[in-house]
């Protein structure tokens, strides 16, 4: 069975401040997504990482995929109230599945 | 574009009642189409995809069935509902190739009195 653990499951911090929220597996993926969800919506897609040891950068947001494309990691640099959500990863299918596995999700709170 | 509708967004049943959620994709042709439940605060969890007309793949051996009458439609049902059917239930669609991302509609909050 496909698990994708994330951690921290909860953080509240400053605004102005950085963090790192991790997202693991023992499985490889095809590809690995990140999203953001709002309350009472679904998720939307923040970024796809499809290459192992692959960088991007969405303002000051920064995802990397790991060399093995079994775990990424999501960086916030001076964190914004706005940024406040739920963010999950999720690992897209591999040869012959057609299942996203979500990661277990990580609530960030921002405070001002 | 391509656009997702999910409904209701609200549904309050008895236990013991039946339930049909639908989702309609408009845009796209043969997309894959998912239902995901999701506990407050929590991931989600896969429940069914379709791949096709008539095709469903069961990820959770539970008291739900899902059917794909037509291309862009998915349908999640129950003959009986539990308690533990509350939840709040995602429909989304995804195309080829793997690595293209989902796409969420705004969900329907259960709750099972």
């Amino acid at each position: 069975t496909q698990l994708l653990e994330q951690s921290p499951q909860f953080l509240s911090i400053q605004e102005g401040e950085n963090l790192t929220v991790y997202c693991n597996s023992s499985s490889v993926f095809s590809s690995l997504q990140w999203y953001r969800q709002e309350p009472g919506e679904g998720p939307v897609l923040l970024v796809t990482v499809v290459t192992g040891g692959e960088v991007k950068k969405l303002k000051r947001l920064t995802f990397q995929f790991g060399d093995a494309r079994k775990d990424s990691s999501l960086h916030i640099t001076a964190a914004q109230p706005g940024d406040t959500g739920l963010y999950l990863c999720a690992g897209g299918p591999t040869s012959g599945t057609y299942k996203y596995i979500f990661g277990t999700g990580t609530r960030l709170k921002v405070l001002a | 574009s391509q656009t997702i509708h999910q409904w209701p967004a609200t549904l309050v049943q008895p236990v013991g009642s039946p339930l049909s959620l639908e989702c309609t994709v408009e845009g796209t042709s043969n997309p894959n189409l998912y239902w995901y439940r999701q506990a407050a605060g929590r991931g989600l969890q896969l429940l069914f995809y379709s791949v096709g007309i008539g095709q469903i793949s069961s990820e959770v051996p539970q008291n739900l069935s899902a059917s794909r009458p037509q291309d862009r439609q998915f349908i999640l049902s129950s003959k009986k509902l539990l308690l533990s059917d509350s939840g709040f239930y995602l429909c989304a669609w995804g195309a080829f190739p793997a690595s293209s991302p989902l796409h969420f509609g705004n969900g329907t909050r259960l709750t099972v009195t």
